[in-house]
């Protein structure tokens, strides 16, 4: 079966500093990868989506970019953060093509001091 | 899409009874649906799903009905539980229109009275 891994679970970190978030996924080939942000009590906005290895499509400009260097990893990074860029992370995959059975990793809580 | 929406509504129900939680969507293009339940400080889990050749689909006490008509989704939650109450989203996407992600609706707090 598919599983899907996202780690850190959470993270403090300063103003200016970097970031790493990592998702990967097993059981399935040339998924679709997804990142999304959701601040405190409100809906999921998709920040990137992958369709393929090197391929990334930005939903919104900010700080942040994305990067997919395998078929089934994700990588969500800013070269110095904001505070603004506080809020839960989550990776997702679907199945390609198709669009089909969207599966939410367990996120990763940020918080930028 | 309608993905920062404003604060949650709620939905407050009795322990025992049926809850029904209601969606409306925009896109006429949207061909796949998905219902997923949040619990606090966890990913969205994926309860059921819909695809537009269908008017209703039922799991293990969900069940999902469609109108395309006036593009509404609904939720229902047959004899609700403590483990029941979370934030729920549905969400659409078009599955022909590539890898765009879906469009989540506001979501809604359910919240099981004892």
């Amino acid at each position: 079966s598919q599983t899907i891994h996202q780690w850190p679970a959470t993270l403090v970190q300063p103003v200016g500093s970097p970031l790493s978030l990592e998702c990967t996924v097993e059981g399935t080939s040339n998924p679709n990868l997804y990142w999304y942000r959701q601040a405190a009590g409100r809906g999921l906005q998709l920040l990137f989506y992958s369709v393929g290895i090197g391929q990334i499509s930005s939903e919104v400009p900010q700080n942040l970019s994305a990067s997919r260097p395998q078929d089934r990893q994700f990588i969500l990074s800013s070269k110095k953060l904001l505070l603004s860029d506080s809020g839960f992370y989550l990776c997702a995959w679907s199945v390609f093509p198709g669009n089909y059975g969207y599966t939410f990793g367990s996120g990763t809580r940020l918080t930028v001091v | 899409g309608e993905s920062v929406g404003l604060h949650l509504p709620t939905l407050s129900v009795q322990e025992g009874d049926n809850s029904i939680i209601n969606c409306a969507y925009s896109n006429s293009a949207s061909d796949y649906f998905i219902w997923y339940k949040q619990e606090s400080g966890k990913g969205p889990q994926f309860i059921i799903d819909i695809r537009s050749n269908m008017d209703k689909r039922q799991g293990q006490r969900v069940t999902v009905l469609l109108n395309k008509t006036v593009k509404h989704l609904s939720l229902q939650i047959a004899a609700t539980q403590p483990g029941d109450s979370a934030v729920y989203f549905c969400a659409e996407t078009h599955s022909g229109g590539g890898a765009d992600g879906l469009t989540f609706g506001k979501g809604t707090h359910l919240i099981i009275q004892p």
